[in-house]
């Protein structure tokens, strides 16, 4: 059973560009929850989703940031016009349906990006 | 969620046990003591819960105290590897969403 999945590993933007990242949840998992760790910094939580649904995004900057998690295919969180600022780690994890089941979240390895 | 405070730093031998503090003096009754960790690069790990008994599992082992105020998470034999951030989260079992993670403890294995 293959673990948490996130490509690209690295990625390099220009400030104006658009990054996109992906996140493939475990097996048989439909909660996907986003993090970003700044350098030097802890985990904020970004936003949590179920197949087809937000259910909580209050970690996501209210501008140029979005996610989704589509019936069919990865977690996908866009980032529209990156500026410095937004050179981060972002980490994805999932856990498997089940409310209690929330608690023990499997984390990717992370997307880092920089914005030259 | 309850906070937490944890040092900022620990040193720990290799091959001895890695004891790490947690104070979380004002939990409530239905929440539960979760710990992380994260190796340097790499996305946090979970490691074990509990409520108020002991817990042990093949990674670690967590003794909470009688009046929860206050957890310790023990490796028993630590290693290079666990070399690592060390975060104790306190939560209600299956609240919606996000782990807050605070700064944790940086725990240094050292041969």
């Amino acid at each position: 059973n293959a673990g948490v999945m996130q490509n690209p590993r690295h990625l390099v933007r220009r400030r104006g560009q658009e990054a996109r990242l992906r996140c493939s949840p475990m097996k048989g998992h439909s909660h996907v929850y986003w993090y970003r760790q700044l350098p030097e910094e802890g985990l904020k939580f970004m936003v949590y989703l179920q197949k087809e649904n937000i259910i909580d995004e209050s970690g996501m900057p209210k501008e140029r940031f979005s996610a989704e998690f589509p019936k069919e295919g990865p977690s996908i969180l866009r980032i529209q016009q990156v500026v410095r600022g937004d050179s981060a780690a972002y980490f994805c994890a999932s856990s498997p349906p089940g409310q209690s089941s929330r608690d023990t979240q499997y984390f990717g390895p992370g997307t880092r990006l920089t914005v030259l | 969620d309850a906070k937490t405070t944890q040092p900022t730093s620990m040193d720990c031998a290799e091959g001895r046990a890695a004891n790490l503090p947690c104070n979380h003096s004002t939990i409530s009754g239905n929440e539960y003591v979760y710990w992380y960790r994260q190796i340097h690069s790499q996305g946090p790990q979970y490691i074990i819960h509990g409520l108020k008994n002991n817990e042990t599992n093949e990674m670690a082992s967590l003794i909470i105290t009688e009046d929860r105020k206050s957890s310790t998470l023990i490796l028993p034999h630590a290693t290079l590897r666990d070399t690592a951030v060390y975060y104790c989260i306190v939560r209600v079992r299956g609240s919606q969403g996000n782990l807050i993670f605070g700064k944790g403890t940086k725990l240094s294995v050292k041969p």
